[in-house]
């Protein structure tokens, strides 16, 4: 069964360096998100992505945080300068149609801002 | 505003027991419901969905979740448990309106005893 992929596993980086966390995507599906997590707290929304835009993003999105799709197949979130509370795992998900299907999630990203 | 409650954050079970995992939601038009599992340093894995029909589902592993509207409940129970069940469950609401995305629980750890 196909599967989201996310790269790399691990990530630690200090505090004011920027981070990209790599997504790829089920192939046919058109309707992307980031969700993070922080240790011992729930899944959080952080933005959903179609048609090569955002559709929503909540208020933990800020402009610190960008997406991007760069090819037909990647599936990117930038954070420019992080932060302590930065650290989290970070879950990519996709889905094939709006609402009928179920959200299918790579295994996360850890970060780690020290 | 949509929400999901899982008022239980631990529960612990001896193997072989019956488990039921509570979760109450808050949306005002029919809501797609899903429970997930995560193992420790994992991914989010889809147990079972509901969208409509019966509202009794079944899900992989043996879990089952039973959808009552009048309630705003979709609790999921498993009538024997085994140890590699031992995982966090999340309970998630899918919106319909505006942006599909989900919504989740701030989960619930289940221990399982020997």
């Amino acid at each position: 069964e196909p599967e989201v992929t996310q790269t790399p596993s691990h990530q630690v980086t200090q505090m004011g360096q920027e981070v990209i966390l790599r997504c790829v995507p089920i192939s046919n599906h058109l309707y992307f998100y980031w969700y993070r997590q922080i240790l011992g707290q729930k899944v959080e929304f952080l933005v959903s992505f179609y048609n090569n835009e955002i559709s929503e993003k909540s208020e933990i999105f800020d402009d610190q945080f960008s997406v991007e799709r760069p090819d037909g197949s990647n599936f990117t979130l930038k954070i420019r300068s992080t932060k302590l509370e930065d650290s989290a795992m970070y879950f990519c998900a996709s889905t094939r149609d709006r609402a009928v299907s179920p959200l299918h999630f790579g295994n996360g990203t850890r970060l780690t801002v020290t | 505003a949509q929400s999901v409650t899982q008022p239980d954050i631990h529960i612990t079970v001896s193997e072989g027991a019956s488990l039921e995992l509570r979760c109450n939601y808050s949306y005002g038009a029919t809501p797609y419901l899903f429970w997930y599992v995560q193992s420790p340093g994992q991914g989010l894995q889809l147990l079972l969905k509901y969208f409509s029909g019966d509202t009794l589902v079944q899900g992989i592993k043996g879990f089952e979740a039973e959808f009552k509207r009048s309630q705003s409940s979709f609790n999921l129970r498993k009538p024997s448990v085994h140890w590699s069940d031992a995982a966090e469950y999340f309970c998630a609401v899918g919106t319909t309106s505006g942006t599909y995305k989900y919504i989740f629980g701030t989960g619930t750890r289940l221990k399982v005893l020997a």
